[in-house]
């Protein structure tokens, strides 16, 4: 089973500024099988991200998504008010399915 | 509009069991492959179950294998989540989701005496 570790657990900015979040496994695999979710409270969570870097239909281009191999990275180049929410990483190249435990982005 | 509607869900004893269904509308259903998803209160997503197209193949998390059985019945656009010997910590939000690039809003599941 591939373990995702998030890091920070919160991460506290204001709006205008650069997010960085990091998410990194317990195994190598392919960029292809990693995404990240965004989750704002009382919802389900929205795909942000597919493939490492793939945005999803609708995303801003503020979201981008890097890395390869255990490391990965979602960045957030100027946060608006609506980006502060929980943000998951996933694996999905094989089951078990694997989500990072995430990051909670607050105003700060 | 693509969306999936969960239902089903509700207050259940220790031991108990409950079905799940998702309602899919707005695509093919019978193309997507299809997850199953939950949230205890305040805490994070845990995958649960995945179902090929055609409902051939189905892959569990250890957590639920041999209590939760994953189905799908593409003549109606409905996925199935049967639940059986449910337990306190089975307490939960619900999600499905389409390939996990649509979800639904969720049910909630509650375990308890």
């Amino acid at each position: 089973e591939i373990v995702l570790t998030q890091s920070p657990g919160t991460l506290s900015l204001s709006p205008g500024e650069r997010a960085t979040l990091s998410c990194r496994a317990s195994q190598s695999f392919s960029t292809t099988y990693l995404a990240w979710h965004q989750q704002t409270p009382g919802q389900a969570p929205r795909l942000l991200i597919y493939g490492t870097s793939i945005r999803a239909p609708g995303i801003p281009d503020r979201f981008s998504g890097s890395g390869s191999g255990t490391d990965f990275t979602l960045i957030i180049s100027r946060l608006e008010p609506e980006d502060f929410a929980v943000y998951y990483c996933q694996y999905y190249g094989g089951s078990p399915y694997t989500f990072g435990q995430g990051t909670k982005l607050e105003i700060k | 509009e693509e969306q999936l509607v969960e239902s089903g869900g509700g207050l259940v004893q220790p031991g108990g069991s409950l079905r799940l269904s998702c309602a899919a509308s707005g695509f093919t259903f019978s193309s997507y492959e299809m997850n199953w998803v939950r949230q205890t209160p305040g805490k994070g997503l845990e995958w649960l179950s995945h179902i090929t197209t055609s409902g051939g193949t189905i892959y569990y998390a250890d957590s639920v294998k041999g209590r939760f059985t994953m189905s799908r019945d593409n003549a109606k656009n409905s996925l199935y989540l049967q639940m059986n010997s449910l337990r306190g910590d089975d307490t939960a939000i619900y999600y499905c989701a389409r390939r996990f690039n649509l979800w639904g809003r969720g049910t909630l599941v509650t375990v308890s005496s």
